[in-house]
């Protein structure tokens, strides 16, 4: 079955500390995927995407993704964390016909 | 004003009442979306509308109703929930019901007591 998975519920950094988030994904084909924040009362909004092509995306706010097809893993990252980015993450998979989404990361910035 | 946009923020009702749910997109999108958001749960998908046709019923109960009037806005009719309805519902649009990414709204938090 389609599916990603987000192996960690909550996690704690500090305040310019360097950030992985972890998504998985099992798939029959290559998924496109997708990485969402949303803050606390809004809605989620696209932080990147990965269609094809270069395995290391270029997002909004800093963030950045890697595509590993061997480890069926889409991890995102950021190398210097703001007290802004705590939100809940959730990374998403498509292969055309739906989204399945993961049941998100939570993240607390700590100063 | 651009983007996804939902009313009401927040909604409270008795499992008799019956209310609605609006969403309207001024991206130029073609699809649009319901989605449930639970606690710890995965979103789940209820409803697609693609050029207005419902392309989607995701086994989601009867007394969730969508309607689809333009390829712009969006409603969700709800009638006798039940508690375990409570949630955020969100509305999403995209360019199409392929690959292209979703946008969404703000969301409606709906609390049924």
């Amino acid at each position: 079955a389609q599916s990603v998975t987000q192996p960690d519920i909550h996690i704690t950094v500090s305040e310019g500390a360097s950030l992985e988030l972890r998504c998985n994904y099992s798939y029959g084909a290559t998924p496109y995927l997708f990485w969402y924040v949303q803050s606390p009362g809004q809605g989620l909004q696209l932080l990147l995407k990965y269609f094809s092509g270069d395995t290391l995306v270029q997002g909004i706010k800093g963030f950045e993704a890697e595509f590993k097809r061997s480890q069926s893993s889409f991890n995102l990252r950021k190398p210097s964390v703001h007290w802004s980015d705590a939100a809940e993450y959730f990374c998403a998979g498509n292969t055309g016909n739906q989204f399945y989404f993961g049941t998100g990361t939570s993240l607390t910035v700590i100063p | 004003e651009t983007g996804v946009t939902q009313t009401p923020r927040h909604l409270v009702m008795g499992m008799t009442n019956k209310k609605s749910l609006k969403c309207e997109q001024h991206l130029g999108h073609n699809a649009m979306y319901w989605y449930k958001q639970s606690a710890k749960k995965p979103l789940e998908l209820m409803f697609v509308y693609n050029f207005k046709e419902q392309t989607e019923n995701n086994s989601v109960p009867s007394r969730f109703s969508p309607e689809c009037p333009n390829s712009s806005h969006l409603f969700l009719h709800l009638h006798t929930l039940q508690p375990e309805d409570s949630a955020l519902y969100l509305c999403a649009s995209s360019r199409d019901t392929a690959l292209s990414p979703l946008h969404f709204g703000n969301g409606t938090r709906l609390t049924v007591t």
